[in-house]
């Protein structure tokens, strides 16, 4: 079965980076793509990026460029959102989810979710 | 803000009827597809294309799309299908980038 198993939760500072793990099973990991979502306390949810796990293309959300960076390791079917200069609106919980591997398309599963809390 | 609008809040009463829209330019080009959350819960795809559920998705979910507008629809509302419900699609600027819009908390009375 299709399963995405992500980090754990993590405390940040302002102004520090942090970088959450998205390990993939049950499919091949290099057919499809990976999406990252994310949710602040009450709020909906916003599309921060796209990468291709097949040829590792990307696409950030505009208000993210600069400071996102997505990843994969196909040699461990896993996934990585790397976030810098924290602030406090990006506490949020974090998920990844499974996309298309050419463009962002439609997420058929989904991780649990890694809270970040940014905080002085 | 955000390029896809979806009412805030929906209130159905159980074993009836009720429709979600979502309205945005993009949506004259792309299909949306419909995520239904319960609290502390992630995200559930409902429905994807022009009309397709997930294997295990009830029946009762369909979806359907008319210019810029997308809609779910749940025929005999559950007390279980109670939770909040995010369209997506990709956004107009034709980048390919992703887009939700801003969910719509639906009550089941």
């Amino acid at each position: 079965q299709v399963q995405l198993v992500q980090s754990g939760a993590e405390v940040k500072k302002p102004g520090a980076s942090v970088k959450v793990s998205c390990k993939a099973s049950g499919y091949t990991f290099t057919s499809y793509g990976i999406s990252w979502v994310r949710q602040a306390p009450g709020q909906g949810l916003e599309w921060m990026g796209w990468i291709s796990a097949y040829n590792g293309n990307t696409n950030y959300a505009q208000k993210l460029q600069g400071r996102v960076t997505m990843t994969t390791d196909t040699s461990t079917s896993t996934a990585y959102m790397e976030l810098r200069s924290l602030r406090s609106d990006d506490t949020a919980v974090y998920y990844c989810a499974r996309d298309g591997y050419a463009v962002t398309d439609l997420f058929d599963y989904w991780g649990q979710g890694t809270l970040v809390t940014v905080s002085s | 803000s955000s390029e896809l609008t979806q009412d805030p809040a929906v209130s159905v009463a159980l074993g009836q009827t009720v429709r979600i829209t979502c309205q945005g330019d993009s949506l004259r080009s792309y299909y949306a597809s419909w995520y239904q959350q319960k609290p502390g819960q992630a995200p559930v795809l409902v429905i994807y294309g022009k009309n397709n559920r997930p294997s295990g998705i009830p029946d009762r979910f369909s979806g359907s799309s008319s210019g810029n507008t997308a809609s779910l629809t749940i025929t005999g509302a559950q007390a279980e299908d109670e939770a909040d419900y995010y369209c997506n699609s990709r956004d107009s600027s034709g980048n390919h980038r992703g887009v939700f819009g801003g969910g719509t908390k639906l009550t089941v009375l």
